[in-house]
């Protein structure tokens, strides 16, 4: 109940295009889904994140829409670029990240030139 | 605001010694920071979480003798891999929490 299972596992997008990758949780308990961006070799960098009381958010060329119902979360990069090329990770927690994050297994985005 | 620095970055050491490596918040206080364990193209796995001047809450399965994280102040955590081994190589991370969690940039630990 503790999982957070997101897909796909790898990603290939051509520049300009729309990438997006999807997260599904269990525990309805959680109340706070981040989406965190690692390139090799560094750690982890939060890119934006929602809370179950919007259906969607969105910064710059980011969106997160988030389907409670069914427990559900994406994020969209709109226009996606060779430096949006990275790992991300979903991520789900109760009490806005205070209480330990439960990430899901990553995506590996290639934004092809 | 809100960085979170790590040091060393990177080490090697030799099998049987012990290696510690520090978490520091440089903008804010933390009363809580949490370890992470990175294994290559592998999910980010909670080892611990740590408070402010009380004992750490190891994640089922993480020797705590192992393991050791000490958390002396409000800007500094610090993980001591005791005995490392081979096998304890791996990408260590710590967060520190203010509005949310923050993310240190790792440390590559790499025992011979």
């Amino acid at each position: 109940q503790q999982q957070v299972k997101q897909s796909p596992q790898s990603l290939i997008v051509q520049k300009g295009g729309i990438s997006i990758i999807n997260c599904a949780y269990e525990n309805t308990a959680f109340d706070y889904f981040p989406w965190y961006q690692q390139f090799p070799g560094k750690g982890p960098a939060l890119l934006i994140a929602i809370r179950p009381d919007v259906s969607e958010k969105k910064e710059g060329r980011f969106t997160i829409s988030f389907n409670k119902s069914a427990k559900q979360f994406s994020l969209h990069i709109m226009d996606s670029q060779p430096g949006d090329s990275a790992t991300y990770f979903c991520a789900a927690s109760m009490n806005t990240g205070f209480q330990k994050l439960v990430f899901g297994t990553g995506t590996r985005l290639l934004v092809s030139p | 605001g809100a960085v979170v620095s790590q040091h060393p970055s990177r080490v090697i050491c030799k099998s049987g010694t012990s290696v510690k490596i520090e978490c520091r918040s440089l903008d804010f206080q933390a009363t809580t920071m949490f370890w992470y364990r990175q294994f290559p193209k592998q999910s980010l796995m909670l080892m611990a979480t740590s408070n402010e001047g009380s004992k750490a809450t190891y994640e089922q399965g993480v020797e705590k003798d192992k393991f050791l994280i000490n958390h002396a102040s409000l800007t500094l955590s610090t993980l001591t891999v005791t005995s490392a081994h081979p096998e304890d190589s791996s990408f260590y991370i710590c967060s520190a929490f203010r509005d949310t969690q923050y993310f240190g940039p790792g440390t590559r630990l790499t025992v011979l």
